[in-house]
């Protein structure tokens, strides 16, 4: 059950697109299409962005994508916008588990 | 309005042991299943268990496997965590949290946490 692993921080200006990974391996990531993302603002409880590698829960932007290949899954956000700046975990489905990667810094500049 | 509470938070001392409740409201509980997250101080988040909806599966991650014990009460839409044999790195924010219908193995609701703090 070792973490996936995410890029520590990320930046973007506003109206910029950019790409949060999540490195997995292929007990995780690469064996299921169960990849999820969360947002989680300071202080706050972490809130469903991403499910199944692509679908979008009711109420979120569709600013917000994912994907996935291979080993690998992705979050896009394309048009930043100031409340966008938060910490993103990604969560993998693990035969009897699930894990977390270790969290990314959206810093909107 | 779904809702989830948790309760039961606090500080204890190394080895010692503790029991969170989470509230549910809002929502058939009994058609759910439930997990357990925590997240240790300026740390990411942690899974810790998750339960079925009728209690038929469990699961465990491996650090607290042996020492953590889930468990619901669909009559009283409640989620428990007993956890036994506290550690100093079991200090944490423990989120319950909802998951969606399916096999999405993803939380779509989440309480707002109790802080648990094992030190001497």
């Amino acid at each position: 059950q070792s973490a996936l692993t995410q890029p520590a921080s990320v930046s973007g200006s506003p109206g910029q697109s950019i790409t949060i990974s999540c490195t997995g391996t292929s007990s995780d990531v690469g064996s299921y299409n169960l990849v999820s993302w969360y947002q989680q603002h300071p202080g706050k409880a972490p809130k469903l962005m991403i499910y199944e590698v692509s679908k979008r829960p009711s109420g979120v932007s569709n600013r917000f994508s994912g994907s996935k290949s291979g080993n690998t899954a992705s979050l896009t956000i394309s048009g930043l916008q100031a409340e966008d700046e938060a910490d993103y975990y990604c969560c993998s489905y693990a035969g009897s588990s699930r894990v977390f990667g270790g969290g990314t810094k959206l810093t909107v500049l | 309005e779904v809702q989830l509470v948790e309760s039961g938070g606090g500080l204890v001392q190394p080895g010692g042991s503790l029991r969170l409740s989470c509230a549910a409201s809002g929502f058939t509980f009994s058609s759910y299943s439930m997990n357990w997250v925590r997240q240790a101080p300026g740390k990411g988040l942690e899974w810790v268990s998750y339960i079925s909806s009728s209690s038929s599966t469990i699961y465990y991650a491996d650090s607290v496997k042996g020492r953590f014990t889930i468990s619901r009460d669909n009559a009283k839409n409640s989620l428990y965590l007993q956890m036994n044999s506290l550690r100093a790195e079991d200090t944490a924010v423990y989120y319950c949290a909802r998951d969606l219908p399916g096999y999405s193995s993803s939380s779509d609701y989440w309480g707002q946490g109790t802080l648990v703090t094992v030190s001497s």
